[in-house]
């Protein structure tokens, strides 16, 4: 199983672009969710999917922010127009509906300038 | 107040040293509790969770629950240079079934050989 995987791992954009991080949650997963880090901040949940469907965006910080799952195997995370306070690691965590454990990805660092 | 929270450390101790790292937690209707280490760079990784009260054993780390004091514990018994990471407290804050897991900000270990 090779997890869930991320990308880019790194982004470096300037303000004003816009960004899209990719995830491929683990086969079978039914449940995903996307996660911010900063250090401020620590670990924030922004949107989850059960079953390709949107159940809470609440964490969602701005309407610049738009999270879409077009199928099982893939999600996007979108900013744009993004700024320099967007900077952050994006992390994307996939399970199933049973049990507790979400499996995370190894995070796109975002650095915008 | 946040919702869970944590000493950011860090937390130095020798090789071989028992280990106690702390949560508190603001609701006493949190019925789950988990534990997440985090390497540099990586995504956090489950390594526990407990329910309700009373403590959970897993080779040399050990969860612990009070209820009453809304207090969580892990301690890991003969610490490991390999156990130097960020360990995360987290709890479902909004819905038992786990879809949304609310993190401390997390307490940085280092422990030296």
């Amino acid at each position: 199983d090779a997890g869930v995987i991320q990308s880019p791992r790194h982004e470096v954009t300037e303000m004003g672009q816009e960004v899209t991080l990719r995830c491929k949650p683990i086969s079978g997963h039914d449940y995903l969710f996307w996660y911010r880090q900063t250090m401020m901040r620590g670990l924030e949940l922004l949107i989850y999917f059960n079953n390709n469907v949107p159940i809470d965006d609440s964490g969602m910080p701005e309407d610049r922010f738009s999270a879409k799952m077009p199928n099982a195997s893939f999600s996007t995370l979108k900013i744009q127009p993004s700024e320099p306070r967007d900077s952050a690691v994006y992390f994307c965590a996939s399970r199933t509906g049973v049990g507790y454990g979400y499996t995370f990805g190894s995070g796109t660092r975002l650095t915008v300038v | 107040q946040k919702e869970v929270e944590q000493d950011p450390g860090p937390l130095s101790v020798p090789e071989g040293a028992i280990v106690s790292l702390n949560c508190t937690y603001s609701n006493s209707a949190f019925q789950y509790f988990m534990w997440y280490r985090q390497y540099s760079r990586k995504g956090p990784e489950l390594l526990m969770y407990t329910y309700s009260s009373g403590n959970k054993e897993d080779g040399r780390f050990t969860a612990q629950v009070d209820k009453s004091s809304k207090y969580i514990s892990l301690f890991i018994r003969d610490s490991q240079p390999s156990d130097s990471a960020t360990y995360l407290c987290a709890s479902p804050t909004r819905d038992n079934a786990g879809n949304m897991l609310t993190f401390g900000g997390g307490t940085r270990l280092m422990v030296k050989p």
